[in-house]
């Protein structure tokens, strides 16, 4: 079956860390990408997308993934994280022939001041 | 430029009964899909609605029925409601681009509580 797995549940950092959340996805075909955050009260946002292309994708508040097809893996980083990047982080995957988006199940990611 | 909205934000239902969910797109939207995010989970995927017709459906029983208006909203509706229903519904609207889903703008959710 299709599927989108996140390694980390839970995730405590301080400001300025750096920050790698891991997703892989089990889809062996034409893959779409994607990250969404859900910050404290808000509702989901789209952070980045990989359709094609560059596999290193950057996206909003400095945030940026790489698509890695050998390892099926989409990982999102950042370099140096802020208290406003508390928040849960859901990685979403649709093949190239399904229009449903399979999600992960999120990171919740804590920043501390 | 209204986003996504959902009404009602929360309800609460007992064991048996049915609930109807309602959802407008963002302007200039013309597809709408709704999610279950069960707590602690990734949301599920229900179905999408695209010229009023269902799209393609999740791994949900018929219980679970939709519709979308010609202005592109859309209704979700829940027969029988069961315990194991209770979860936040999201709405997510996007562009048609085929297979490709593009970018999802969701709404705030509905939060159903079942009894």
């Amino acid at each position: 079956a299709q599927s989108v797995s996140q390694h980390n549940h839970h995730v405590i950092l301080s400001e300025a860390a750096s920050l790698e959340l891991g997703c892989n996805y089990s889809y062996g075909g034409t893959v779409n990408l994607f990250w969404y955050v859900q910050y404290p009260g808000q509702h989901l946002q789209l952070l980045l997308k990989y359709f094609s292309g560059d596999p290193l994708v950057k996206g909003i508040k400095g945030f940026e993934a790489e698509f890695i097809k050998s390892k099926f893996s989409f990982n999102l980083r950042k370099p140096s994280v802020q208290w406003s990047d508390t928040a849960e982080y859901f990685c979403a995957a649709n093949a190239g022939n399904n229009r449903k988006l399979i999600w992960g199940l999120g990171t919740s990611l804590a920043v501390n001041p | 430029d209204a986003g996504v909205t959902q009404s009602p934000t929360h309800l609460i239902k007992t064991r048996g009964q049915q609930v109807t969910l309602r959802c407008s797109p963002k302007s200039g939207h013309d597809t709408v899909s709704w999610y279950q995010q069960a707590l602690g989970q990734g949301p599920q995927f229900i179905f999408q609605y695209y010229e009023e017709e269902e799209r393609q459906r999740g791994n949900f029983p018929d219980r679970f029925s939709g519709h979308q208006f010609p202005n592109y909203s859309s209704e979700l509706n829940v027969n029988a409601l069961l315990l194991g229903d209770s979860a936040l519904y999201l709405c997510a609207s996007s562009l048609d681009r085929g297979f490709n889903t593009g970018e999802l703008f969701f709404g705030e959710g509905s939060r159903l509580t079942v009894l």
